[in-house]
């Protein structure tokens, strides 16, 4: 079956950085996303990677390995409109996504 | 600009009944998707269109269903509701149905008792 696993709950300090990690198992791969979801709203995109390597887009970055199954969304310079949810997204073969249960990011001052 | 709008925001509804949550893009993206998110689990694929006049099935269509007569609206009718269809509705469009960004509309919070 397809799986793609996300820590459920990371808690970070105004200010630090933090890593959101992701693995997943999926029927091909066509790229993986990272949205960002504010409690009772709707997601909204942040990366996508499609090769290996680093994306960097303002305080965010998302890295990617195809070959270990794995990302992560890095956050730096933590805010505290940054606590949101964090969701990891594959694009399998079929050009569907497959999504983790996301990662609950809780900021404190 | 608009994007996406969904209505209702937020409905109950008595179980055995029928309800269509509407979904609008102004984006004349071609692609649209209906997901709904349920807590500890991630977003569930139920319905998708890669364009106007055809329709696909997700990971969890049953007692669902979809049409797209237009670019702009893609609506979701649940036939006869039961309670574990109650859970949060996003729709959601994209430029096509290959690897580009889906845009998420506000969501439905639908109550099926």
């Amino acid at each position: 079956g397809q799986n793609i696993d996300q820590p459920t709950e990371m808690t970070a300090t105004e200010g630090a950085i933090v890593q959101i990690n992701c693995t997943y198992q999926t029927s091909g791969f066509n790229g993986l996303f990272w949205y960002q979801q504010h409690a009772g709203e709707a997601p909204t995109f942040l990366s996508y990677n499609v090769l290996d390597g680093l994306e960097e887009k303002g305080r965010f970055s998302s890295f990617l390995s195809r070959s270990k199954g794995y990302s992560y969304l890095l956050l730096k310079e933590l805010q505290m409109k940054d606590s949101a949810s964090y969701l990891c997204a594959v694009m399998d073969s079929n050009y569907q996504l497959i999504w983790g249960a996301g990662t609950k990011l809780i900021i404190k001052p | 600009t608009a994007g996406i709008t969904q209505a209702p925001t937020s409905q109950i509804l008595a179980a055995g009944r029928s309800m269509t949550l509407r979904c609008t893009q102004d984006m004349r993206h071609n692609a649209m998707y209906w997901y709904r998110q349920d807590l500890g689990l991630g977003l569930r694929l139920i319905h998708y269109s890669n364009t106007a006049g055809t329709t696909g099935k997700g990971e969890v269509p049953d007692g669902y269903s979809v049409s797209r007569a237009n670019t702009d609206d893609f609506p979701l009718t649940l036939a006869s509701a039961v309670p574990s269809q109650t859970s949060v509705y996003f729709c959601a469009s994209s430029v096509s149905g290959i690897t580009d960004t889906q845009y998420f509309g506000p969501g439905t919070r639908l109550t099926v008792l």
